[in-house]
């Protein structure tokens, strides 16, 4: 089955600097991967998602990009605000299978 | 429109007992899931339904059993709580399996059993 794997657990930046978050993945087949953001006490929420045909994927601060060859993508956060402090999980999905498998989340600081 | 509704939102339960987490969604989902959540562990799942009349077991199902009582809902059961089974309970729904479409998640039951 898939396995997916998140780095780093644990990222803590100053308001203003970027993050990017990585996973990798191992299932070829696999075409659709979604970032989710958990707030504390709060139920994970979509983000930014990106589709095996497309390398990259923009919405204002946050963007993903995918290397299909390499089965790696990744979030990149750009002028981090304190509002970006949350856990964030990577997901990779398809190829036939019913079960979206996630990484195991990065919480993000963000210092004012 | 509620998106995906979870019962109740908190629940302590002495070691033993018995009860059923409720989770019913409004967007005509076909699929459905259960994940349990623990620190450092990230989401786990536990059991889901494909589609109406389909149940499958995921990662960590021992000890649970559910229900998908019609299209709208599916239900998790503990039939003999144990402290291992202390965590946060997340429902969530998507179009159809295997799609390239997200989940939507319910606001969760933080579940402590004593």
């Amino acid at each position: 089955g898939e396995n997916v794997e998140q780095h780093p657990s644990t990222l803590s930046v100053q308001e203003g600097d970027s993050a990017v978050i990585k996973c990798t993945y191992s299932d070829s087949a696999s075409n659709y991967f979604p970032w989710y953001k958990q707030e504390l006490g709060k139920r994970p929420q979509l983000i930014i998602d990106i589709r095996s045909n497309v390398g990259e994927k923009k919405d204002q601060r946050i963007a993903v990009t995918l290397n299909k060859t390499a089965k790696h993508f990744s979030l990149h956060i750009t002028e981090t605000q304190p509002e970006d402090s949350a856990v964030y999980f990577c997901a990779a999905s398809g190829g036939g299978s019913y079960i979206p498998t996630f990484g195991r989340g990065t919480s993000l600081i963000v210092h004012p | 429109n509620a998106g995906v509704t979870q019962t109740p939102k908190f629940q302590v339960l002495k070691t033993g007992q018995s009860m059923t987490l409720q989770c019913a969604q409004d967007m005509n989902h076909n699929s459905m899931y259960w994940y349990r959540q623990d620190p450092g562990m990230g989401l786990r799942l536990i059991y889901y339904s494909a589609s109406e009349g389909t149940t499958d077991k995921g990662e960590v199902p021992n000890g649970y059993n559910v229900s998908r009582l019609n299209k709208r809902e599916f239900s998790l059961r503990l039939e003999s709580a144990a402290p291992s089974q202390t965590s946060v309970y997340f429902c969530a729904s998507t179009v159809d399996p295997g799609t390239e479409q997200p989940q939507h998640f319910g606001d969760g039951t933080r579940l402590s059993i004593l």
